[in-house]
């Protein structure tokens, strides 16, 4: 069974720096898909970014990005510019290539510091 | 347009009831799931469904029972509700292509008394 864990469960980040959100998971596959969600207050998720394994190069959406180090099965999310709006819990997620199933993470909580 | 609905937003109801949470894509996705978030925020699939036929069935109490009369709906019927019940349950959808993502609904926070 494939796991996601998120050894973080808080975080807390002044206003306009960076922050790395940690993530590793298990798999015994090669061909999988990973994402990150993010749910403010509003209880919404909302995808952040996702990548493909056998993708190498690092998905980047405007001031996030991710870290994806397939050996060590590990992919960090880093929050650039850290906004009021990044404040929400954050959750890893993942899912092998043909199953329908994505495992979520236990979630880390994102406090902005003004 | 709401790419994912549920109803109600939220239920509160006593021990013992049945009580049923609807759900509607209009995104065209053959795949629709039910989640749980605990009070502890852990998201749990609990059912799967694709093109209305059940493909993931989590080790969920036959208290539960998902119903998908077409590909676009996806609704959950829970009978005896108990306090264990309690919790924001979320509806999705999912583009089965490659690193296709889960589509959320608002979700609809179920408290039991």
């Amino acid at each position: 069974a494939q796991t996601v864990t998120q050894s973080q469960p808080e975080m807390s980040v002044q206003e306009a720096e960076t922050v790395t959100l940690s993530c590793t998971y298990d798999t015994s596959e090669s061909d999988y898909y990973l994402f990150w969600y993010k749910q403010p207050p509003s209880r919404q998720m909302i995808l952040v970014i996702r990548q493909e394994a056998y993708k190498q190069q690092n998905a980047t959406e405007n001031r996030f990005s991710v870290n994806f180090q397939k050996a060590a099965k590990s992919f960090s999310l880093k929050i650039s510019d850290s906004q009021l709006g990044d404040a929400a819990m954050y959750f890893c997620a993942f899912a092998n290539f043909g199953n329908e199933k994505l495992t979520f993470g236990t979630g880390t909580r994102l406090t902005i510091i003004p | 347009d709401t790419a994912v609905s549920q109803t109600p937003k939220y239920l509160v109801t006593q021990m013992g009831n049945d009580k049923s949470i609807k759900c509607e894509q209009n995104l065209g996705h053959d795949t629709m799931y039910w989640y749980k978030q605990d009070s502890k925020k852990f998201l749990k699939i609990m059912f799967s469904y694709n093109n209305k036929e059940l493909i993931i069935n989590e080790t969920v109490p036959n208290r539960f029972s998902p119903k998908s009369p077409d590909k676009a709906h996806l609704n959950l019927h829970i009978n005896s509700l108990e306090l264990g019940d309690s919790a924001v349950y979320f509806c999705a959808s999912r583009r089965m292509d490659r690193g296709g993502e889960l589509f959320f609904g608002e979700g609809s926070r179920l408290t039991v008394l």
